[in-house]
């Protein structure tokens, strides 16, 4: 079975820049989840989908980030203008339901 | 204060050594509890489940005081391979997971 695949693995952009992440779950699970993980820490929940709806972005800081996952599936993660304090890795998990979330490899994000 | 609360870190312990991790948390309702395992620049990957009765699963160890609200983990006979970041994580009701910071642990020959 594949599991989470993230792209890209890496990404290095200049402050103010747009970037965006790509998240693909394992197939059949309806529940998608962002997360953030900055270094020293563990991963914080950005939003979480059930199919296409987003169902909890209370930490989404929704000034500058944005996400979607428009046919239930895949999911983009966005944020314009990206801020040096947004350096971290972006983590992608899903889940069937309140099952166990298996995690993606992460994008590493560094913003100079 | 943070919901999970684990030990600083980082251990640093040789081959064959027993080594502990404790955690508490702040949420007298929550409902599950995990230990997750994550390696250098990889993703956390689920370790094991903890359950109010302990549980073992071959050299590690997981238990669970909901009274105090303190979770632990003990591997014995360290292995090189265990070297690795160990997040505690504990859900509600909900679908949310909250980590811990993680411990960081490393085995030496």
């Amino acid at each position: 079975e594949a599991g989470v695949v993230q792209s890209p693995r890496y990404k290095i952009i200049e402050k103010k820049q747009p970037v965006a992440f790509w998240c693909n779950p394992i197939s059949g699970h309806n529940t998608l989840y962002w997360y953030r993980q900055n270094l020293g820490q563990g991963p914080e929940l950005l939003i979480r989908y059930e199919n296409e709806e987003a169902v909890d972005d209370s930490q989404l800081p929704k000034d500058r980030f944005s996400a979607e996952r428009l046919k239930g599936v895949d999911s983009t993660l966005k944020i314009q203008p990206a801020e040096l304090g947004d350096s971290a890795v972006y983590l992608c998990a899903s889940s069937l339901s309140n099952q166990p979330q298996h995690f993606g490899d992460g994008t590493r994000l560094s913003i100079l | 204060r943070k919901e999970v609360e684990q030990d600083p870190g980082p251990f640093n312990v040789p081959e064959g050594a027993t080594v502990a991790f404790n955690c508490t948390y702040s949420n007298s309702a929550s409902q599950s509890f995990f230990w997750y395992r994550q390696d250098c620049r990889k993703e956390p990957k689920l370790l094991m489940s903890v359950y109010s009765s302990g549980n073992e699963d071959g050299r590690f160890t997981a238990q669970l005081n909901r009274a105090s609200q303190y979770i632990s983990l003990l591997i014995r006979d360290s292995k090189l391979s265990d070297s690795a970041t160990y997040l505690c994580v504990v859900k509600g009701s909900g679908y949310a997971l909250n980590f811990g910071k993680g411990t960081s642990l490393l085995v030496t020959p």
